[in-house]
């Protein structure tokens, strides 16, 4: 599968600034990279999929606004918590489709954002 | 909605007890993955299974694809602490992004 580089791993910022979370993909040039949320012993949620050289497509319940994506390139999408509150805080995770067929799906490290 | 519902939810057994865990869901899945997570890192593949009724083996880990693929089941034998953390089961569709059972947490003790 594809290399998935995510950076910060983690970051606390104060409440009402503004934080980027950065997802490379090192050795596969991805069209389309997804962003998950986890909370607390919980699972996955989908948030958005970044597509590259257009507009993301969000989850229901997803504010635009508030989460902006940019794709700008095939191998780095970016993830921007606007304004954050501390209830935004979370573990962010990204994710590359790196291949066909079924499977291929790698997955960043994290980030842990922690507003206070 | 596709949803996968993962059971158990938690899990705490001694070592070298076997185990399974079920996911199942309503939906067909063109494949289905298993992931292990630990905390404060990215889910890791374990596996993915793609054809009706297939079976695949992964050292003391056995997995299971539904025949309608609608389900799957991970079995564990002879559990060891080193087991530990959370296991999602996930399923694909098309080329969309991956749905996520709900999660097994496991806890092996010593």
């Amino acid at each position: 599968g594809a290399v998935v580089s995510q950076h910060p791993s983690r970051v606390i910022c104060k409440s009402g600034t503004s934080v980027k979370i950065e997802c490379r993909s090192l050795d596969f040039q991805a069209t389309t990279m997804f962003w998950y949320r986890q909370f607390p012993k919980q699972s996955l949620m989908l948030m958005a999929t970044s597509n590259e050289g257009s507009k993301a497509t969000y989850e229901q319940g997803v504010e635009k606004d508030k989460f902006l994506i940019n794709h700008a390139s095939l191998t780095l999408s970016t993830l921007t918590v606007t304004s954050a509150h501390p209830e935004d805080s979370s573990f962010y995770i990204c994710s590359v489709r790196g291949r066909q067929g079924a499977g291929g799906y790698t997955f960043g490290s994290g980030t842990r954002l922690t507003v206070v | 909605t596709q949803l996968l519902e993962q059971s158990p939810q938690f899990l705490s057994i001694q070592e070298g007890e076997n185990l399974t865990v079920y996911c199942n869901s309503s939906s067909v899945f063109s494949s289905l993955q298993w992931y292990r997570q630990e905390p404060g890192e990215g889910p890791v593949l374990l596996v993915t299974v793609v054809t009706g009724g297939e079976v695949k083996k992964l050292k003391r880990l056995t997995f299971q694809f539904g025949d309608a693929r609608k389900d799957s089941s991970l079995h564990i034998t002879a559990a060891q602490p080193g087991d530990t953390g959370l296991y999602l089961c996930a399923g694909e569709a098309g080329r969309r992004a991956l749905t996520f059972g709900s999660g097994t947490r496991l806890q092996v003790q010593p």
